[in-house]
């Protein structure tokens, strides 16, 4: 079965630090870009972050530049999204999706995780 | 960026009619990569639709996509109760990605 499963997520003080990870199955990870993106609970879809398929091209929301890195691990089929310097604004579901093809934008992400919680919060 | 701008915000209709959901780009969508997604309440999205018009594998052919450059539809046939969720658009062509603001499709 192809799956994505994030874990990762808790509560973080203001300024603090997290990082998610996404353990993807059922297909050859190598062969696909991937892409962060959140949601607060109740409102819409955001693009946080996207990566091509051997790491070499990624992508960053204004939002969370300089603060957000991507990357992946070919070796353990898994994506990760490093958070450092949250703020309350970055509190949502974070979800991974795969592209359809290589790269992480030209392409509709046609699967999903169910993502995992970040609150950020004193 | 690329601000999409999908309306209405909420459609109240019935089993059996037809939805026509739109998502207005603020520039041109290059190749017409745009994708829409179906969201039902504690679950992920749904590809339904990319390239504009190019349904995703298992979609049901009562959904269809349309259109080009800024305006886009997204029209269902005739609703089916699984049908009543929320619909986004989003644009992938251009970086930062970005997603409209969602249309829920309720029962009237």
């Amino acid at each position: 079965e192809v799956q994505l499963v994030e874990s990762g997520g808790g509560v973080v003080r203001p300024g603090g630090s997290l990082r998610l990870s996404c353990a993807a199955s059922g297909f050859t990870f190598d062969d696909y870009g991937m892409s962060w993106v959140r949601q607060v609970p109740g409102k819409g879809l955001e693009w946080v972050s996207g990566i091509n398929w051997n790491g070499g091209s990624t992508g960053y929301a204004d939002s969370v530049k300089g603060r957000f890195t991507i990357s992946r691990d070919s070796a353990k089929n898994s994506l990760y999204l490093q958070m450092n310097s949250l703020r309350a604004e970055d509190t949502a579901l974070y979800h991974c999706a795969r592209a359809r093809g290589y790269s992480y934008g030209y392409d509709a992400f046609d699967i999903w995780g169910q993502g995992t919680m970040v609150t950020v919060s004193s | 960026e690329i601000v999409l701008t999908q309306s209405p915000g909420t459609l109240s209709l019935s089993p059996g009619e037809r939805a026509t959901l739109s998502c207005r780009a603020s520039q041109n969508v290059s190749s017409s990569y745009l994708a829409w997604y179906q969201q039902k309440p504690g679950q992920a999205p749904r590809l339904l639709i990319y390239g504009a018009s190019s349904r995703a594998t298992g979609i049901p052919d009562r959904f269809s996509g349309s259109g080009s450059g800024t305006d886009f539809t997204l029209t269902i046939s005739r609703l089916e109760p699984e049908d009543f969720a929320v619909y986004y658009c989003q644009q992938y062509g251009s970086s930062p990605l970005t997603f409209g603001g969602g249309t829920k499709v309720e029962i009237k």
